[in-house]
């Protein structure tokens, strides 16, 4: 059974960078068949897909136009890959997941809250 | 960012069925056989009961079902009980992203 576990609640100051991580249990960051994707929701913005990284003889990765400029998304080991959006200013305060993507966006974290404020 | 389009509530007595709409002219939807729907409880994550328009993973009751026609996707939940009260949301590919999520439709249980 695959489980994702998320980091803890954030605190974050304007201009500085967000950094949350996906430990995977049950499966491997490095998969051929699947990827791992980074979501957020917010009341402002509701859902809003925010990046992916995927395993295929080498990494691949996707972004949202919205956030390409500022955002990465790394595979740190084999059961774990993190998500880190730099410059945030409080339009970035959300929830943020990760889930895996395998054929849909089937398996989801908790949830993490970021709150950005200084 | 949401560029699907969803009632933003339904409601219905139990027993009774229900269905959500999520349109989307700019979107994958009409284009791609690929709408996901999602089930959320407040203060939970998202959970997968539809995808490939119309497949059900394991373990989610048939009383959920899908369709879509043209740029429109629907939802479906039959026999509804009380447990299905929560928000739902599809998601599509999108024309500039991967990914497209709609608006959001609360459903209640009257």
């Amino acid at each position: 059974q695959v489980q994702l576990q998320q980091s803890g609640p954030l605190l974050v100051k304007p201009s500085q960078t967000l950094s949350v991580t996906c430990a995977i249990s049950g499966d491997s960051v490095s998969s051929d068949t699947v990827a791992w994707n980074w979501i957020r929701q917010s009341p402002s913005r509701g859902l809003e897909w925010l990046g992916r990284i995927y395993f295929r003889s080498k990494w691949y990765s996707d972004y949202a136009i919205s956030v390409k400029s500022r955002i990465a998304i790394n595979p740190d080991t084999s059961s774990q890959f993190s998500l880190q959006l730099n410059s945030v200013t409080p339009e970035d305060t959300a929830v943020y997941y990760c889930a895996r993507e395998k054929g849909a966006l089937d398996i989801w974290g908790q949830g993490t809250m970021v709150t950005v404020s200084s | 960012q949401s560029v699907l389009t969803q009632p933003a509530s339904v409601s219905g007595s139990p027993g009774q069925s229900i269905t959500i709409s999520c349109t989307g002219i700019s979107s994958g939807i009409g284009v791609f056989n690929y709408v996901s729907w999602f089930q959320q409880h407040p203060d939970k994550a998202p959970k997968l009961i539809i995808f490939d328009v119309s497949n059900r993973p394991s373990g989610i009751s048939n009383r959920f079902s899908g369709s879509k026609s043209g740029n429109t996707a629907s939802l479906t939940i039959s026999g509804l009980q009380a447990e299905d009260e929560a928000d739902y949301f599809c998601t599509s590919y999108g024309t500039s992203t991967f990914y497209v999520f709609g608006t959001g439709t609360k459903v209640t249980v009257l």
